[in-house]
């Protein structure tokens, strides 16, 4: 059974520019969540999709934004990015609630 | 709302003694909580999860924890530190309904170096 999948996993943008991460779920896992990881912040909730609805959002700007496919990939978005943005990005596909299932992540570098 | 609290960011222990991670959340409904391990540059990796089934959770590589309502604790056991188990553990509260379901809330995370 594959895991979760996240492409690409690595990205160097530079600041203003803006970038999207595809993550795609365990087949037949409907809810997919993503979350920030930093050293100085350490793992934050970015949101969460069920049934191509969001669930549930964390504290961060709009520019974070995502969305759920009928097949279940997500997609997150970042505009305008800023250098406070490079980040481990974490996608997580999950069959029942919170028992989530982590992908490698997407390490973004913002110059 | 919901919240967690790792109370030690760093633990050390020496291989073969006993390991204590603590963990207390904050919760408006029943949650779930889990552990999660992550090893340098590698991905999270569940340890164990409670479910509202039995309070004492049993997980991989010799890993438990008791659930204590009354003390709203979750804390990490091993009888027996391994030189593999360092790593970073992060204790999760998970909410499972109102406006917390969904929404997974990470603790800030502890350290865990082993000592031969």
């Amino acid at each position: 059974k594959a895991g979760v999948t996240q492409t690409p996993r690595y990205l160097i943008k530079t600041r203003g520019q803006q970038v999207t991460l595809s993550c795609s779920p365990i087949s037949g896992h409907r809810s997919v969540s993503w979350y920030q990881q930093t050293p100085g912040q350490g793992l934050q909730f970015l949101f969460e999709y069920f049934s191509e609805t969001q669930r549930n959002k964390g504290n961060f700007p709009g520019r974070f934004s995502g969305r759920q496919f009928s097949n279940s990939r997500s997609e997150m978005n970042v505009s305008t990015l800023e250098l406070g943005d490079s980040a481990l990005y974490l996608c997580a596909s999950s069959l029942f609630q919170g028992n989530l299932v982590f992908g490698p992540g997407t390490r973004l570098t913002v110059l | 709302a919901q919240s967690v609290t790792q109370l030690d960011s760093h633990v050390s222990v020496s291989e073969g003694t006993p390991v204590l991670l603590r963990c207390n959340y904050s919760s408006s409904y029943s949650p779930s909580l889990f552990w999660y391990v992550q090893h340098p540059n590698k991905g999270l990796q569940l340890l164990l999860k409670y479910t509202s089934a039995a309070t004492l959770v049993k997980g991989i590589n010799g890993f438990e924890a008791e659930f204590k309502k009354s003390e709203t604790s979750f804390h990490l056991t091993k009888p027996s530190a391994h030189m593999s188990d360092a790593a970073e553990y992060f204790c999760v509260v998970s909410g499972r309904q109102g406006t917390n379901a969904g929404k997974s809330t990470f603790g800030d995370g502890t350290t865990l170096t082993v000592k031969p």
